[in-house]
This record gives structure tokens, C-alpha cells and sequence, in this order.
């Protein structure tokens, strides 16, 4: 069955340091890979989706995620990390069905002045 | 424009009551799906409706039912509510039936259901 691990379920960097954020997928057919943001009491904003067209995708925000087969991940990453980036991050997936979107168990990421 | 709106954000019913959830759907979309989110977990699939018909469902129990209007907006309904319903209850549109595994889907702001 198609699954997506999140590793680290909170992350924490201080405010201008590098952000990582990982995701691992497990499909039998080649994933569209997504990710969403979900801030305090409100819903999921999409950051960023992997089409196939290149394996390293830009954002919203300055987020960017590689995506790499051989070792089956889609890792967010973003150079420098701002207060306004403290939030809870959802790695998904559409795999084998296309009309539902598989999720991660979330990273929340905390941002240190 | 408007984006996905649901109704009502929150509220608090008793086990065994019912529940309905809305959600209207960004102008043109034909599709409408629900999640809900268990705390401190990723959403999970509960049903997915594309011009007025069921098009998928995830491993949700019979009390979970849902509904498409010809305005393309959703009803969530939930029958005798456990303590384990929970949850946020997302709503998510997007202008395709599933086609296209790229298509992004929009989601609302959630409807936060408290049973006790």
C-alpha cells in the first residue's frame, strides 16, 4: 500500500539557520508528490508539487524540495529560516489513486529567535 | 475570489448525536473532498465527490455519509458520534475528477468537531 513517512515529528532552528524537512514515499508506480503548510486553527496551503518536469521544485515562501528515486524521498528544504516559517508541514502523495492524497504524519517546525 | 469555505469552524456535540458539515467549493470547481485530521496526525481520506456522484472513499465507517449538490457544494455527515470523531474535518476542491495526478487541491479552514 502507497504510504509517506515523515521523519521527526518536530523540528527546531534557530531563526536565519538552514530548515530540513524530510519525506519518504513508498509507491508501486511513480508518486505526484506534494507539500502543504497548515498554520495555527486554519487549513493546508500548497507550498510546492513535484510533476515529473524536474527533480528540484521551487515554492512559496523560499521553500524548495528535491526529488530524489533512489532513495525514494521528496525532502522541503528552505536556506534560511524566518519566525513566520513556524508551522506544522504535511508531505503527501498520489500514487496508485489519483483522487486522493496520501499523507505524512506532519513535522511541526519551531523557530528560535 | 472566494476560496473553499466550510461552516460552521466549530462546535461540540454529544456522543451519539449527528452531525453536518459544509463546504463550498472555489467558484468552477466540480470537485469536492473530505479529510479529517485526528490530532496531532496527517489528514485522511474520508470521500471524494465530483459532479454530484461518489468517485472514491477511504476506510471510514457507514456513519460517515456524504452528499454533492447540483451548486457543487458538500455536506459531511457523521451519525452516531463517538468520542473518536474528534477530529478537524477538512474540505478540498479542485476542478478535476482526479484525472490529472498533479491537480492541486484547495483546502478550507476546517471545521474543528468536539464530542464528548
Amino acid at each position: 500500500a502507497q504510504s509517506v513517512t515523515q521523519l521527526g515529528s518536530h523540528v527546531s532552528v534557530s531563526e536565519g539557520a538552514l530548515v530540513l524537512l524530510r519525506c519518504n514515499y513508498s509507491s508501486s508506480v511513480p508518486p505526484y508528490l506534494f507539500w502543504y503548510v497548515q498554520y495555527p486553527n486554519q487549513g493546508l496551503q500548497l507550498l510546492l508539487k513535484y510533476t515529473s518536469a524536474a527533480t528540484l521544485v521551487k515554492g512559496i515562501n523560499g521553500f524548495e524540495a528535491e526529488f530524489k528515486k533512489s532513495e525514494t524521498s521528496f525532502h522541503l528544504t528552505k536556506p534560511s529560516a524566518h519566525m513566520s516559517d513556524a508551522a506544522e508541514y504535511f508531505c503527501a502523495s498520489r500514487g496508485d489513486s489519483s483522487y486522493k492524497l496520501i499523507f505524512g504524519s506532519g513535522t511541526r517546525l519551531l523557530v528560535r529567535p | 475570489d472566494a476560496g473553499v469555505t466550510q461552516s460552521p469552524t466549530h462546535l461540540i456535540k454529544t456522543r451519539g448525536q449527528h452531525v453536518t458539515l459544509r463546504c463550498s467549493p472555489i467558484s468552477g470547481h466540480k470537485s469536492v473532498s473530505w479529510y479529517q485530521q485526528v490530532l496531532g496526525q496527517g489528514p485522511q481520506f474520508i470521500f471524494q465527490y465530483y459532479e454530484k456522484e461518489e468517485r472514491g472513499r477511504g476506510n471510514f465507517p457507514d456513519r460517515f455519509s456524504a452528499r454533492q449538490f447540483p451548486n457543487y457544494s458538500s455536506e459531511l455527515n457523521v451519525n452516531a458520534l463517538l468520542l473518536g470523531d474528534s477530529a478537524l474535518y477538512l474540505c478540498a476542491s479542485s476542478w478535476d475528477r482526479g484525472e490529472y495526478m498533479n491537480t492541486e487541491a484547495f483546502f478550507g479552514q476546517g471545521t474543528r468537531l468536539t464530542v464528548v
